[in-house]
C-alpha cells in the first residue's frame, strides 16, 4: 500500500459526534488525497493537500474539513457526523516525480449510526 | 469538468478467455487515463496509465489498454483472463488543466473456472 497507513481501520460512531481519521506516510510526498468509495459512485474527492498547510477542496468537500501540519500528516475531520458519511475512505499520495499517479491505502470503513 | 463512464457494472468471463472493460470519458484539455484494481478489503491498486504516446499502453499483471481518441474511449484489456483478475475495476481521468483525478463507477469482473 504505498507506504500508507490509515487510522483507523474501522469505525462506528453516532450521528452528531465529531470523527477524524489520519493518513501518515513515510516517502515526503507532497501530493495527499482524501477520497470516499460508495457502490454506484466510485471514488469522490473530498479534498487534497499540495503541502504543509496547503489545502484545496474535492467534488464532495461539504461536511469535511482536513489539516496538514506536517508533511508526513494528513487529517480529515466530520465536524459532526451524518449517516450520509458512512463511507470507506481512502488517502492516496502522489508520488514525488510521477506527476500522474496515485497510490492508495489500506482505507478505513466509518459507519454513522 | 473532466468525467468518466463505465458503462458496465458487472461483467462475466470465462477463464482463458479475452476480456474487456470499457471505460469512455470526457475532458476540456488533454486527457491523462488510468485503470485502477481493488481486490476485496483493499486498497486501490495502480494498473496502467496513458499520458501520451502509443494508443496500446501495456500495464501490470498482463492487462493493457487501448486510447481512442475519436470515440473518447480507454478500454482495459487482457488477452487470456484468470480466476485471480476477479475483482473491481476503476477507470479514471484527470486532465492537464486539473490536479483532481476523476473515477468511474466501477465494473465488477468475475473469471469463472
Amino acid at each position: 500500500d504505498a507506504g500508507i497507513t490509515q487510522s483507523p481501520r474501522h469505525k462506528v460512531t453516532e450521528t452528531g459526534t465529531p470523527v477524524t481519521l489520519r493518513c501518515h506516510q513515510t516517502e515526503n510526498h507532497r501530493y495527499m488525497y482524501w477520497y470516499r468509495q460508495d457502490p454506484g459512485h466510485g471514488l469522490r474527492l473530498i479534498h487534497y493537500s499540495y503541502g504543509v498547510k496547503d489545502t484545496d477542496k474535492g467534488e464532495v468537500s461539504d461536511g469535511y474539513s482536513v489539516s496538514r501540519s506536517k508533511t508526513e500528516d494528513f487529517l480529515l475531520t466530520l465536524e459532526s457526523a451524518t449517516s450520509s458519511q458512512t463511507s470507506v475512505y481512502f488517502c492516496a499520495i502522489r508520488p514525488s516525480g510521477r506527476a500522474y499517479e496515485q497510490y492508495f491505502g489500506p482505507g478505513t470503513r466509518l459507519t454513522v449510526t | 469538468a473532466q468525467s468518466v463512464a463505465q458503462p458496465e457494472d458487472q461483467v462475466n468471463v470465462a477463464e482463458g478467455n479475452p476480456l474487456t472493460v470499457k471505460c469512455t470519458y470526457s475532458v476540456s484539455g488533454n486527457p491523462y487515463l488510468f485503470w485502477y484494481v481493488q481486490y476485496p478489503n483493499r486498497g486501490l491498486q495502480f494498473l496502467l496509465k496513458y499520458i501520451t504516446g502509443d494508443n496500446l499502453v501495456k500495464g501490470s499483471y498482463g492487462f493493457e489498454a487501448e486510447f481512442n481518441k475519436s470515440q473518447t474511449s480507454f478500454h482495459l484489456k487482457k488477452p487470456s483472463a484468470l480466476v485471480s483478475d476477479s475483482a473491481l475495476y476503476f477507470c479514471a481521468v484527470r486532465d492537464d488543466n486539473n490536479n483532481d483525478m476523476r473515477f468511474g463507477a466501477g465494473t465488477r469482473l468475475t473469471v469463472k473456472p
